[in-house]
């Protein structure tokens, strides 16, 4: 089955430097890549995803790359805040058989982000 | 939009008592999925539903857990007989159709 791997577990960068979070995935029919953002006690929240149709995507701050031949995938975090600190959490989606609509969802063991001002 | 909601946020019981917690997916959502969040294990699906019908159970960890879905709009997810091992933060999330997954704010789950 996939297997979704994360680095690095934890992560200290200066208010304003960039992030970034590195993720592998073993299962090459993956196909649907979300990072998902987990402040203290509060619930994961999709903050990107990315489909492997396409190798890149950007929302404002927040970036998504994908290397489908090295079956990794990366979240950039430019210009960072205070409120940017939280767990972050890649996964991995891979399509189930024919005759059923949902891909499993794999998750990563998560990227704890401490932005210091 | 409401969003997921659970209930009850906190629970304190002691071990041997049943827990029972509860899930409203959002409206027209036709995937409702239960995750277990721990320190150790991180993330786990345990169970997820399609049009109420469970799919794939095979992240319940014992037949201690059990969960159902009678309706759209609510699911259930029980311990009987809870034990220590077996607090956690339980999400629930749901979907329309394939991603993205929506999760509600957690149970936070303290057996003693």
């Amino acid at each position: 089955g996939e297997n979704v791997e994360q680095h690095p577990s934890t992560l200290s960068v200066q208010e304003g430097d960039s992030a970034v979070i590195k993720c592998t995935y073993s299962d090459s029919a993956s196909n649907y890549f979300p990072w998902y953002k987990q402040e203290l006690g509060k619930r994961p929240q999709l903050i990107i995803d990315i489909r492997s149709n396409v190798g890149e995507k950007k929302d404002q701050r927040i970036a998504v790359t994908l290397n489908k031949t090295a079956k990794h995938f990366s979240l950039h975090i430019t210009e960072t805040q205070p409120e940017d600190s939280a767990v972050y959490f890649c996964a991995a989606s891979t399509p189930t058989p024919r005759g059923t609509s949902y891909d499993k969802v794999i998750f990563g063991p998560g990227t704890s982000l401490s932005v210091i001002p | 939009d409401a969003g997921v909601i659970q209930s009850p946020r906190h629970e304190v019981t002691e071990m041997g008592q049943e827990v029972t917690l509860r899930c409203k997916p959002i409206s027209g959502h036709d995937y409702l999925f239960w995750y277990r969040q721990t320190m150790m294990r991180g993330l786990e699906l345990l169970i997820y539903f399609n049009n109420n019908v469970p799919i794939d159970d095979s992240g319940m960890p014992e037949d201690r857990f059990s969960a159902k879905m009678p309706n759209a709009s609510f699911s259930t997810l029980k311990i009987q007989p809870s034990e220590p091992r077996d607090s956690a933060v339980y999400f629930c999330a749901s979907s329309l159709g394939r991603q993205p997954q929506h999760f509600g704010d957690g149970t936070r789950l303290s057996i003693l």
